[in-house]
């Protein structure tokens, strides 16, 4: 199985950056690392997915550690918008590989 | 931009009763998915559905449940019987290709209160 390890919560102010981990130790070697986040009141959201190597776009950058077992979402300047549950999601087996989510890391933005 | 549409946004039904919720996912897309909230609760998988066929279900998925895609638009979960435990936030998502490798779109979600 493929747990995913986050903190319940975070703090961040406006305009600085914000680095999100996420453990992932019991990863396979083909498994994407998935970040989505969940606005207040809202369905997920895509934020950012890799494999190996560092991606990044135009929402945030992911660092993903040389032995894969952790990886860190990055917001280079967080602002109120971003205030969210940041969910690291990996497949899982449970009789089918399935995409699951965590508890996730509940961002808090101060202004 | 497209976006995933889903209807009723609420939905209050009484125990024992079938529900059926309905999506629209994106229209070049061919992976469409079923998750749930309950209040306060993790996001929890459902169900994959791919080439009108369901290609991966979670436990949480039983007899009770199904899904079918009726007009090439539209993909609707039904729960047959519902119960007390029902009640969640139900969000449709859609992909281009199998959300492995891909990004999945959701929807604003519906609400199911059962009674």
């Amino acid at each position: 199985d493929a747990k995913t390890t986050q903190p319940n919560s975070m703090e961040s102010n406006e305009e600085e950056p914000v680095h999100l981990p996420c453990n992932h130790s019991t990863i396979s070697g083909t498994d994407y690392i998935h970040w989505y986040r969940q606005l207040p009141s809202q369905g997920p959201e895509y934020v950012i997915h890799g494999l190996t190597s560092n991606v990044n776009n135009r929402m945030a950058s992911l660092a993903i550690a040389e032995d894969r077992k952790s990886s860190t979402l990055i917001l280079h300047r967080a602002t109120l918008r971003d205030a969210a549950v940041y969910y690291c999601i990996l497949r899982d087996y449970g009789g089918s590989y399935i995409p699951t989510f965590g508890r996730g890391t509940s961002l808090i933005v101060h202004p | 931009e497209p976006e995933v549409t889903q209807t009723p946004s609420h939905q209050v039904t009484q125990m024992g009763q079938e529900v059926i919720l309905r999506c629209v996912p994106i229209s070049n897309h061919l992976y469409f998915y079923w998750y749930r909230q309950i209040l306060g609760q993790k996001v929890e998988f459902l169900v994959s559905f791919y080439n009108n066929e369901i290609s991966e279900k979670s436990e949480i998925f039983d007899d009770q449940f199904s899904v079918e895609r009726p007009d090439g638009s539209n993909f609707t979960l039904k729960i047959r019987s519902t119960k007390l435990e029902d009640s969640a936030m139900y969000f449709c998502a859609s992909s281009e290709a199998a959300w492995e490798q891909e990004t999945q779109y959701f929807g604003p979600g519906t609400r199911l209160l059962v009674l």
